[in-house]
């Protein structure tokens, strides 16, 4: 079964400084992982994906990601954050080779950025 | 810019009345999804379809039902609404290989 962990419900940061969310997965065959981003009375935007090859993803916005098959990671990072950046975002997770699985998402981290 | 539209924007609607939720795309997406989430909380899958005629429920029960006679249009129904469908809806689709694209969703309050 394919599961998406978050462990932070909330991240807060100031402004300038570098930023990590985190995202844990667990998928049967390879994963295809994907970062959402969602601001307040909208929909999910896309910031990034992995499918495979470079393990260091980039992104929208200044935004990239890091993939670690041992460790089953993909956190997001910024180098420097911006109180643009605060919304609430969301890790999913897909067996690459199996396109009639549903994509899993994890519950969500919020992330505050303090001017 | 969405490449999947959502209608109405925000509904508020008595308890009892009959909805639906348009979703339309325009990018050929075979498969098509609706999530309901509470505001700020998680996305729970409560529909999803591979393509024409074909309809699926999702991880989350629901009262809502789906049709997909068009490739392009999958709208959600709500026979009888009720103060707990209270919610925002998200549409979305997907091809092979590609991101969930999503719209920017319908909040809908019963009172």
């Amino acid at each position: 079964a394919q599961s998406v962990a978050q462990p932070e419900d909330q991240v807060n940061v100031a402004e300038g400084n570098p930023l990590t969310v985190k995202c844990t997965y667990s998928v049967s065959g390879n994963p295809y992982l994907f970062w959402y981003v969602q601001y307040p009375n909208r929909g999910l935007q896309f910031l990034l994906k992995y499918i495979t090859g470079d393990n260091l993803v980039k992104g929208s916005y200044g935004f990239e990601a890091e993939f670690n098959k041992s460790q089953t990671s993909f956190h997001l990072k910024k180098l420097s954050a911006l109180v643009s950046d605060s919304a609430l975002y969301f890790c999913a997770v897909r067996d690459r080779e199996n396109y009639g699985q549903n994509f899993v998402f994890g519950p969500g981290t919020r992330l505050s950025v303090l001017p | 810019e969405a490449d999947i539209y959502q209608t109405p924007r925000y509904l508020v609607i008595g308890t009892g009345k009959k909805i639906t939720l348009e979703c339309s795309q325009t990018m050929g997406h075979d498969k098509m999804y609706w999530y309901q989430q509470d505001p700020g909380m998680e996305l729970h899958l409560i529909h999803y379809s591979y393509g024409v005629n074909s309809t699926e429920k999702g991880d989350l029960s629901s009262e809502s039902t789906v049709s997909r006679i068009r490739t392009e249009h999958f709208p959600l129904t709500l026979e009888s609404a009720r103060p707990s469908h209270t919610s925002q809806y998200l549409c979305a689709g997907s091809s092979y290989n590609s991101p969930l694209h999503f719209g920017n969703g319908t909040r809908l309050t019963v009172t």
